[in-house]
């Protein structure tokens, strides 16, 4: 079935470093959403991307929707200690249904 | 604190059981989704009610149901519980928007912690 993958599946990095994560499908998107769930908590909405080769920033954090409608990029700048979590991104199908896929996630951990 | 609101946080039963989780919506938000998230997995997509009516399933096992009341709260209701119906559950709402449309961004809750032994 339909899937979106992230890359990296986890990644640990130094306080202040700058972070790049990705998202591929095999179809085309026209809503790409990027959220953050903390453990044990609901997944939270970072950043909506609308149109393809949209670039949108949420203070630290920039998405950008992939020209093809295929992917996604997020990326986090100077990381501090609380952007620990993993990250999804999401979309909808594009058959008229509002039924959201999930990537497979990113584990971020920072090292302060 | 996303407006969305479920209880209870967490709930422990024995295989076989019946359980019902309850979701509340952002106020004004017309679309309620559920999903199952099991442990170290994605967000697996359930079911979705927009107005009080099924809108779209996912991957929901027959044991399963749920409805959105006038009110436009949901519930989800889990029946002959297995040891693999362990996980989060997470109820999430949106504004709901004319069918079609590309934008409907969702809003989750602080999810249901189930356990079944």
């Amino acid at each position: 079935g339909q899937q979106l993958n992230q890359s990296p599946q986890s990644m640990f990095i130094q306080e202040g470093e700058d972070v790049s994560m990705n998202c591929t499908s095999s179809s085309i998107f026209n809503t790409w959403l990027w959220y953050k769930q903390d453990p044990g908590e609901g997944p939270v909405l970072l950043i909506a991307l609308y149109k393809a080769g949209e670039l949108t920033s949420n203070g630290r954090l920039t998405a950008q929707f992939g020209i093809t409608r295929k992917d996604s990029f997020l990326n986090i700048s100077a990381s501090i200690p609380s952007d620990v979590g993993i990250y999804f991104c999401a979309g909808p199908l594009t058959s008229g249904t509002y039924k959201y896929i999930f990537g497979t996630g990113t584990r971020l951990k920072v090292l302060a | 604190d996303s407006g969305v609101t479920q209880t209870p946080k967490h709930l422990i039963t024995a295989t076989g059981q019946r359980v019902t989780l309850r979701c509340s919506p952002r106020s004004g938000d017309l679309s309620v989704y559920w999903y199952q998230q099991s442990l170290d997995q994605g967000l697996q997509f359930l079911i979705q009610y927009y107005n009080g009516e099924e809108r779209a399933k996912g991957n929901i096992l027959e044991r399963f149901s749920a409805q959105q009341f006038p009110d436009l709260h949901s519930e989800l209701n889990l029946s002959s519980l297995e040891l693999g119906d362990s996980a989060l559950y997470f109820c999430a709402s949106s504004p709901g928007v004319q069918w079609g449309a590309s934008t409907d961004t969702q809003y989750f809750g602080p999810g249901t912690r189930l356990t079944v032994l």
